[in-house]
């Protein structure tokens, strides 16, 4: 079973729009959550990290959590091309065995 | 640049060849993990340690993989018996002993078995 959903699976936004991609986990042990980034050809890299309710913004990216549905949000705000990627939600329950859980991850197209 | 290294990039093995990976974890990263990212993008988890000692491994891990992270050497992971199904992208991350699920990412080797 799949602790860690993303939706959607593809998502093709317009040079300057704003894209927005979801993140669902099914593990209330969850307490950190991360979204990666991974272009083409390379390994993924962390783009941000939330671990409070609430959003979090960093540039033209912001990150909203909400514990209580366990529902993570990433929004791009003026898309640009090389924003063109894989994007994956992470979770983790912070125990011991650093158990980082991945989704199945977001294709996102910034068409110019 | 990735600071974490990984060698090689890209590996052609035939079925029942043995394919061994190295990595190189972050300086100062105790722990390091060992990811399988398929052709569908999908990560699965093999096996991470914590210096040399082995945190947790799943079943695929401990009958024809193996793995380790021996002080002042690359880590490496070892398919014995290579098989079809193992063709894939190996990612090697490592992390502070924090886990909050930060992980620095190498950029991966690339196996194919034909």
């Amino acid at each position: 079973q799949q602790k860690v959903q993303q939706s959607p699976e593809s998502l093709s936004v317009p040079e300057g729009g704003m894209a927005s991609l979801n993140c669902t986990s099914s593990d209330r042990n969850f307490q950190y959550f991360w979204w990666y980034r991974q272009h083409s050809g390379e390994g993924p890299k962390a783009l941000m990290s939330i671990f409070s309710d609430g959003d979090k913004k960093e540039g033209r990216f912001t990150a909203h959590l909400n514990k209580a549905s366990l529902h993570v949000s990433l929004h791009i705000r003026d898309s640009q091309p090389s924003d063109s990627a894989l994007y994956f939600c992470a979770a983790s329950d912070g125990t011991n065995a650093y158990k980082v859980i991945f989704g199945k991850g977001t294709h996102l197209h910034v068409l110019p | 640049n990735s600071k974490v290294i990984q060698t090689p990039r890209y590996l052609v093995k035939g079925q029942g060849q043995k394919a061994k990976m190295r990595c190189i974890p972050e300086k100062g990263h105790p722990v390091v993990f060992w990811y399988q990212q398929n052709k569908n993008n999908e990560f699965k988890f093999l096996i991470n340690f914590q210096n040399q000692e082995v945190l947790q491994q799943i079943d695929m891990t401990e009958k024809r993989f193996s793995a380790e992270c021996p002080s002042n050497s690359p880590c490496s992971l070892e398919i014995q018996s290579s098989e079809a199904g193992d063709s894939a992208l190996y990612l090697c991350a490592s992390s502070l002993r924090e886990g909050t699920g930060q992980l620095y990412f190498g950029e991966g080797s690339k196996l194919t078995v034909l």
